[in-house]
């Protein structure tokens, strides 16, 4: 059974920092491009960044492109988000998902975690 | 305002169809086979339904169909039952702009 926990949420200042991790179990995380996607509050789905099988290709969202960083660690088979510079607009609830292609779509979910940015 | 514009809300009762619209540019739906669809209850992660516009993932019911002319795209829902209400989000890929999603549709069944 594919299974994909996230974690490292919280509440967090303004210009604040966090990261976030994804654990992946049941299936070759190695094999899979990994994606994040967030929602906020009663609003819809906002794709924000994707990264290739090998971890060399990243691909951002405008809204997040030079504040968030990408990452994945196959020997851990842990997919990471690192949130930098946060804004009251980051607040989400951060999905991340295993990748069909490229970039999308999204097959499997995790059951996310809520970041929330707040002074 | 999202990317890809959809209805706020449809309905239907039991047994019926409806069809939910997702409207983009040559930029996004119209110019790529890279269309999704997802249903997402309240407080659960979203479920891939339909991907490349029209293929369903092992495990969807074939009630669900996918199709897309020019800029649109659409979800139709046969047979509707109680267990389909929900939200619908459309997605497509837009080539360097990354992915872009609707902004959801809820669907009621009556």
């Amino acid at each position: 059974e594919v299974r994909l926990l996230e974690s490292g949420g919280g509440l967090v200042q303004p210009g604040g920092s966090l990261r976030l991790s994804c654990a992946a179990s049941g299936f070759t995380f190695s094999s899979f491009a990994m994606s994040w996607v967030r929602q906020a509050p009663g609003k819809g789905l906002e794709w924000v960044s994707s990264i290739s099988i090998s971890g060399g290709n990243t691909y951002y969202a405008d809204s997040v492109k030079g504040r968030f960083t990408v990452s994945r660690d196959t020997s851990k088979s842990t997919l990471f988000l690192q949130l930098n510079s946060l804004r009251a607009e980051d607040t989400a609830v951060y999905y991340c998902a295993t990748v069909l292609g490229t970039v999308d779509p999204f097959e499997y979910w995790g059951q996310g975690t809520l970041v929330s940015v707040s002074s | 305002q999202s990317a890809l514009t959809q209805p706020r809300s449809v309905s239907g009762s039991p047994g019926q169809s409806v069809t939910i619209s997702c409207t983009g540019t040559s930029s996004d739906v119209g110019g790529y086979d890279y269309v999704s669809w997802y249903q997402q209850h309240p407080g659960k992660a979203p479920q891939l339904m339909i991907r490349n516009v029209n293929r369903r993932p092992s495990g969807v019911p074939d009630r669900f169909s996918g199709s897309k002319s020019g800029n649109t795209a659409s979800l139709t829902i046969s047979g509707l039952q109680a267990e389909d209400e929900g939200d619908y989000y459309c997605s497509s890929y837009a080539g360097s702009n990354g992915v872009v999603f609707g902004g959801g549709t809820r669907l009621t069944v009556l």
